[in-house]
Order: structure tokens, then sequence, then C-alpha cells
């Protein structure tokens, strides 16, 4: 299997703290992306990271890359419980996301 | 604008019997992909298409056919389903790099 790996599995904090998920992967890539995941529901993608960049920014969301590690980071400020859902990195080898290789998902729970 | 809609829902299937499970997006989107998604596990791709007429195998293609006749429609047949195929099944389509999700399908095969 080329899945990646997230660590942890799962996350339980409160309302107002951070939320920091990590993801390794096992090959070169074209960009790494994250999708949440709502119980029961489909997935919805938050944002990618190119190859070529180190840090993005999209509201309360923060990721890194580290090509050389293989590795990245989604860190969410602020937690709401509304973000409560699973958090999945996935990795595409092109600039399309026909195929792309998903990590094995951060369960966060977010509590008032 | 219903973006990717999956149908069915839920499905029983009784080991060995097959069905179309139905894919259809209304963006215009020439990338479409199935992946089912297991307990513990991140999605895994099935099978994929980069245009009407072409599709290719992902990872766990074995037990699934596809086919693309249409922009819009990306069917996943199981020819005789196996309780190994018991899973929740997303399709998904895209332009980019930004992938598009139905609902889902839970199958499960007895």
């Amino acid at each position: 299997s080329q899945q990646g790996e997230e660590d942890p599995q799962a996350l339980s904090i409160q309302e107002g703290e951070n939320a920091t998920m990590n993801c390794s992967y096992k090959t070169s890539i074209n960009n790494l992306q994250w999708y949440r995941q709502n119980s029961g529901r489909g997935l919805v993608h938050l944002i990618l990271i190119r190859s070529n960049e180190r840090e993005k920014h999209s509201g309360r969301l923060r990721v890194t890359l580290d090509t050389s590690k293989k590795s990245s980071s989604l860190l969410i400020t602020a937690s709401r419980a509304a973000d409560t859902a699973s958090y999945f990195c996935a990795t595409g080898l092109t600039g399309t996301a026909s195929k792309l290789t998903f990590g094995t998902g951060t369960r966060l729970q977010v509590t008032l | 604008n219903a973006g990717v809609t999956q149908t069915p829902k839920f499905q029983v299937l009784k080991t060995g019997q097959s069905m179309t499970l139905q894919c259809a997006q209304d963006m215009n989107h020439e990338y479409m992909s199935w992946y089912r998604q297991d307990p513990g596990m991140g999605l895994r791709l099935i099978h994929y298409s980069v245009g009407a007429g072409i599709t290719d195998q992902g990872e766990v293609p074995n037990g699934y056919n596809v086919s693309r006749s249409t922009t819009e429609d990306f069917p996943l047949r199981l020819l005789s389903a196996a309780p190994s195929q018991t899973s929740v099944y997303f399709c998904a389509s895209s332009r980019d790099s930004e992938a598009f999700f139905g609902q889902g399908t839970r199958l499960t095969v007895v």
C-alpha cells in the first residue's frame, strides 16, 4: 500500500485550543492536500500545498510541508465544536486530483 | 448545481449478486474517480478516468469494472459481490488539483 500515515489517530481538545495533526507519505509528490470528513458524509477539500511551497494559510488553517522528511502538518487555531470531524491528508503525483493517495486520518473531537 | 451525486446511499447485497453504483457530476469535470473507505483506513483508489472513454486502474481494482461513456457519468460495477467488498464507496470529480466528493454509498455484502 502507498497510503500515508497520520498521527495522532485521535485527538480530543477543548474549544478555543489549537489542534495539530501530522501526515507522513512515501513517494515524491506534486502536491499535498487536506480534507475534512464529517461523520457519515463525503470529504470536503480544505487546503492544498504544492511541493515547492513550505507553508500556507487559509483562515484558521495553517499547513506546512517538509519534502525532505516527506511530512506535513495541519494546524487548526482557535478550534470550534463545528471542527469536530476526521481529517485526511492526500497526496497527488500530478497536478490533477484523479489519483489521490490518502492517509489514514485523524479523528478530532472538540468539546465545549 | 448538485455537484457529485451518488446513488443509492445504502445497499445490501448477497454474495454473488451484481450491481452498479451510480455517480454523476454536473460541473463538467474532466476527471472522475472511485474510492472505497474501510474502518480505520483512508480512502483507497479503485478506478479513475481522465475523460470520456478513458479509464484506468487504481490501487484496489479487483472485482470492479468501470466505464465512462459521457463526461457526466462514471458508474462502478460489482460483477460478483463478495463480503470483502463491504465498504463505503465514494465517487469524486475534479478539474484540477481539488477533488469534489459525493456523499457515499454504504454497501454491505452478506
